[in-house]
């Protein structure tokens, strides 16, 4: 079945320090990947995306997200977390190619930073 | 500036009452998607439309009813045969099928009293 896993539900770093938040696909084929950001009680905000191509993808604030083939991972990195990156993350996939419209969502990390 | 609006933002609503939820967007998107979130659970998908007059049961679809009589908006109502309502429910968007990525409103939080 497809799926989307995120290991870690909580995540607390210290301001300043690196991030690196979980993400492990399973899928027939390599899908589209996405990570989203949400701040309690508002909608999501897309941070990057993943088609093809380079598998270091570049993302708004200063998030970066490698595809690693291999191991199905999507990977979200900072080097450098802001108090401001406090909120929670999701990874996605999609759309399927096998032509539905479904996209899939992890259940999410939530990220707290310590000042 | 273009994208999706949500409302009520916030909604009260008595056991047995039927409720529903607006969702308009501006983007000139052909697919439009509701989903539910819980805390714990990530996004579950409800319906979603891949065209006008057009709609598919996501998997989690009992209690709810759409429609999708213009491009631009997709309501759902949360019927009354829904058990557990309570709920924080997100619209979203994409131009369509293997183009990008989904764009999302800011959210309906749903309180049955």
């Amino acid at each position: 079945a497809q799926s989307v896993t995120q290991p870690d539900i909580h995540i607390t770093v210290s301001e300043g320090a690196s991030l690196e938040l979980r993400c492990n696909y399973s899928y027939g084929a390599t899908p589209y990947l996405f990570w989203y950001v949400q701040s309690p009680g508002q909608g999501l905000q897309l941070l990057l995306k993943y088609f093809s191509g380079d598998t270091l993808v570049q993302g708004i604030k200063g998030f970066e997200a490698e595809f690693k083939r291999s191991q199905s991972s999507f990977n979200l990195r900072k080097p450098s977390v802001h108090w401001s990156d406090a909120a929670e993350y999701f990874c996605a996939v999609g759309p399927p190619t096998s032509g539905t419209y479904k996209y899939i969502f992890g259940t999410g990390t939530r990220l707290k930073v310590l000042a | 500036d273009g994208g999706i609006t949500q409302s009520p933002k916030y909604l009260f609503r008595k056991e047995g009452q039927n409720v529903t939820l607006s969702c308009e967007q501006n983007l000139n998107h052909d697919a439009m998607y509701w989903y539910r979130q819980d805390p714990g659970q990530g996004l579950r998908l409800i319906y979603y439309s891949q065209i006008v007059n057009d709609f598919q049961k996501g998997d989690i679809a009992e209690g709810y009813s759409v429609s999708r009589e213009k491009k631009e908006s997709f309501p759902l109502t949360v019927t009354s045969a829904q058990k557990n309502p309570t709920a924080f429910y997100l619209c979203a968007s994409t131009l369509g099928w293997n183009t990008g990525e989904l764009f999302f409103g800011e959210g309906s939080r749903l309180t049955v009293l």
